[in-house]
Parts: C-alpha cells; structure tokens; sequence
C-alpha cells in the first residue's frame, strides 16, 4: 500500500511566523504536490516537484515556497503565514511519465489555522 | 476560470438506489479522467479511472461514463450504501511540463440514506 505521511494534522501559528509542513511517501514516486482544499473551491495546486531540487509553480505560488532534497520528502513553507494561508494542505504524491497509472496518492492533511 | 466543474454541491439518495454525480469540463487537453472519495478529516482516495479514448470504465459498484463532444463525465454508484457518504471530487488529467497535473472540481458532498 502506498503510504503518504504528513508532520502535523493539527497546526496553529501567528501572523508572520514561519511555517514548515512536511510530507513523505514511501512507493519511490518521482512526484510530489502540494494542494490546499477551501469550501467550495475543491483542491488547488499550490506548487509540484518531478525530481530531487526540481520544482514547478501550480496555479496559486503566492506567499509559498518549495524544498525536495530527497526523493521521498517534499516541504511546503510559508515564508510570512497570513490568515488567508489558514486551509486544509493536502501533499500527494504519484509515479513519473514513465508509469501508466495517472492517479496520485493523498496524505491525511494538515489543517493549518493562521491567527 | 474553472476548468473542470461540479454544478452540485450536494446530493441525497436513499440506500439502495442509485446515485449520479456530474461533472463538467472545459479544455480538450485533458486526457484522463479520475473520481476520489473524501471523508472528513482524511486526504482524498482515488476510485476510479477513465481514459479519453473510452466512454465507460466499471468497477463493481462504480461507473464512470464520458462523453467527450459534450465535455462531460458522471459517476454512478448502484447501489448506493450508508458507507458512501463522502464528498466526491472530479479530478482531470493532463500533460503539463514535466508531469502529469491534476485539476479538481470543487467537490459534491453525496449522502445516503439509510
């Protein structure tokens, strides 16, 4: 079974603090994402990496920043957390266009409340 | 721009029926289509697939149907259980730089009666 792991699944920080969340999986996948779910909205990706120090933008980069030193670790960081950062941050994680599956495997969530 | 779309944010069936969920897209570079499985407090599992190039995929109680001149899939699930209750996403796949890239839908919380 793949296995996606996530540091924290409760987290609460202040205004302009510095904020690592953490994700690891352990089925050897060459990508990792970073989501964050909002009602309504469903999941939206922040930012995506397809190898070790590769990283590319999603479609919301603003305020976030990325780190893939290892294979199997992908961390999302905010640099200044805002209160419009408070989400529910989702990591996944799936094999490389050499795989014929398409589908990405979920953590459980980190529920981020910025105060 | 929502590119991929679920016009209900909520269904209710009972147990035992059948239900149908909907979703809709807009760019024809999509070229697989997923459905995952929300319950609270737990990241999203993937259900089930389907490939631009077929109209319908079954997996047990699960099917997905696509029709590509109208840019649109659904789900149904006969029959419908207690257990199913979830949010269901939509999610479409495409080629975008050196990855394959998900675009969700925003989500359609499904609940079954019992």
């Amino acid at each position: 079974d793949v296995k996606v792991t996530q540091s924290s699944r409760y987290l609460v920080k202040r205004t302009g603090e510095k904020v690592f969340l953490e994700c690891v999986q352990d089925m050897d996948h060459e990508n990792m994402f970073w989501y964050r779910q909002d009602p309504g909205l469903g999941l939206r990706l922040i930012y995506f990496s397809y190898d070790v120090k590769m990283k590319e933008k999603g479609d919301i980069p603003e305020g976030y920043s990325v780190s893939r030193e290892k294979k199997e670790r992908f961390s999302l960081i905010l640099e200044s957390a805002s209160t419009n950062q408070t989400s529910m941050y989702l990591c996944a994680s799936s094999f490389g266009l050499a795989g014929k599956r398409h589908e990405q495997f979920f953590g459980p969530g980190t529920r981020l409340t910025v105060l | 721009d929502q590119q991929v779309k679920q016009n209900s944010p909520s269904l209710s069936v009972q147990e035992g029926r059948i239900s149908i969920l909907n979703c809709d897209y807009t760019n024809s570079m999509f070229d697989y289509f997923l459905w995952y499985k929300k319950y609270p407090a737990e990241g999203p599992t993937f259900l089930i697939s389907i490939s631009s190039i077929k109209d319908k995929n079954e997996d047990g109680r699960f099917t997905v149907f696509l029709n590509k001149s109208a840019k649109h899939l659904s789900l149904h699930i006969v029959p419908s259980q207690p257990g199913d209750s979830a949010v269901y996403f939509c999610a479409a796949s495409k080629l975008a730089g050196s990855a394959r890239q998900l675009t969700f839908g925003s989500g359609t919380q499904l609940t079954v009666l019992p």
